[in-house]
């Protein structure tokens, strides 16, 4: 059963654009979520997070927005760069099980220069 | 300041075998957790460790198992391999219990093989 589901294996961008990654999530008792990047060879490294009593939370080019009616959670980087081509993972968490992070399949971005 | 370290960075062992994988965590940080990351998949957690106890565990067979040291170092220990263990093993460290629980930092992994 896979709780949180990112159904874009890959997107593509020209540099300047806006990125729009997206994640959908089934167990409504998340209630703290977070995009992780990955570049090869490297572990995730965290960029953005929010909670559920949040809809939106902004970081520099970085804005993630959350529908908890819908289940739904996009990842928006404007403008996108070039060093931001890589995998992203959204993940989420439960009050009582802070530690335990589940992820989605993640999502590859590459931005074209 | 230092991140999260792992060893070996690569590993490979043979159907049957045991291995031990190790983690150090981030400076400061005393809760380690381990993944495992299947190729083309998003990491699944095995279990969490917090004052040299498994505090959470995934859905893992009992072959995997782990400890954690008074540094907070820990170990992943992995008995009877399968070919299906073959994945990149992501230890990720963390501050517990606040809410900086959430926000875990990864270290570069450690890519096991099993042939």
């Amino acid at each position: 059963d896979q709780q949180v589901k990112q159904n874009s294996p890959s997107l593509s961008v020209q540099e300047g654009r806006i990125s729009i990654l997206n994640c959908d999530y089934t167990n409504s008792m998340f209630d703290y979520f977070l995009w992780y990047k990955k570049y090869p060879a490297e572990g995730p490294t965290f960029l953005i997070s929010i909670s559920s009593i949040k809809d939106k939370n902004e970081d520099g080019r970085f804005t993630v927005f959350l529908n908890k009616s819908a289940k739904h959670l996009s990842l928006h980087i404007v403008p996108s760069q070039p060093g931001d081509s890589a995998v992203y993972f959204c993940a989420a968490s439960t009050a009582g099980n802070t530690g335990k992070l589940i992820f989605g399949q993640g999502t590859t971005l590459q931005v074209k220069p | 300041d230092a991140g999260v370290t792992q060893s070996p960075t690569h590993l490979i062992k043979t159907r049957g075998q045991q291995v031990t994988l190790r983690c150090s965590p981030k400076s400061g940080h005393d809760t380690v957790s381990w993944y495992q990351q299947a190729l083309g998949q998003g990491p699944q957690f095995i279990f969490q460790y917090y004052e040299e106890e498994e505090r959470q565990r995934g859905n893992f067979p009992d072959r995997f198992s782990g400890h954690q040291f008074p540094n907070y170092s820990s170990e992943l220990n992995v008995n009877a391999l399968l070919l299906g263990d073959s994945a990149l093993y992501l230890c990720a460290s963390s501050l517990a219990p606040t809410l900086a629980d959430y926000e875990q930092y990864f270290g570069p992994g450690t890519r096991l093989t099993v042939t």
